[in-house]
């Protein structure tokens, strides 16, 4: 099953502001936009994004997602000690009928 | 507030079917806005779709698993359950359920995840 591709890892430091990338094709992010997942170790994965820039209530307004063509990103201002997780991207794949995943990053603040 | 919480074996046979089940609590399985789905997370790994199911008992599953896999909906007691038969070591995972919105596609509510093993 073809997955979307996420870089493995992202380091930045205190207060610095991360961009993460999310690649797929026409039939799932072009199409339908992507989803954004924080996991934090041991715990099940938290909704922060759908739809390219919907927040749930609750997610900071430092998040923001966007997307350009079949790369979606997910942007992080400010960053806090907390916002150290994998974070993982998703789309629903219409030719595939399918809902795929990134292989996820891993996000280090220094 | 909606929870979901899953519930199984946590040791299963090779070769045996791992069955779960997703309780749905504090809402209706029967809301139309949503799926209701199971993802899995090998030990280190990231994350894997296995299928989802509307409360009309519609199903979608990832292609890789489509031949082992059943999801069902019991909708009078609030539940979804997940089969997978002919486990290998290859399916030692975390197993969680999770809502789907519809409309967003959105993985937006999830359980807190059962580890199962798959060993002798």
């Amino acid at each position: 099953q073809a997955g979307l591709t996420q870089p493995p890892s992202v380091s930045k430091g205190l207060r610095q502001t991360a961009t993460l990338t999310c690649t797929g094709n026409s039939n799932n992010v072009g199409n339908q936009g992507a989803v954004w997942l924080q996991q934090h170790q041991g715990h099940p994965p938290k909704l922060l994004s759908y739809r390219n820039n919907n927040r749930p209530s609750g997610i900071s307004e430092r998040l923001s997602a966007s997307r350009s063509g079949n790369t979606a990103s997910l942007t992080i201002t400010g960053l806090q000690p907390e916002d150290e997780a994998d974070y993982y991207c998703s789309a629903w794949d219409s030719s595939l009928s399918a809902w795929v995943f990134g292989g996820g990053t891993k996000l280090t603040v220094l | 507030q909606l929870q979901l919480q899953e519930s199984g074996p946590g040791l299963v046979k090779p070769s045996e079917t791992l069955s779960l089940t997703c309780t749905v609590s504090g809402g209706s399985i029967s809301n139309s806005n949503y799926y209701w789905g199971w993802i899995r997370q090998p030990p280190g790994k990231g994350l894997e779709w296995i299928g989802r199911i509307y409360y009309s008992g519609s199903t979608y599953y990832n292609p890789s698993l489509k031949s082992r896999v059943t999801i069902s909906v019991d909708t009078s007691n609030n539940q979804f359950s997940l089969k997978l038969s002919s486990v290998t070591a290859a399916d030692t995972a975390v197993y969680y359920c999770a809502r789907v919105g519809s409309g967003s596609y959105a993985f937006d509510i999830w359980g807190q995840g059962t580890m199962v093993t798959v060993s002798s």
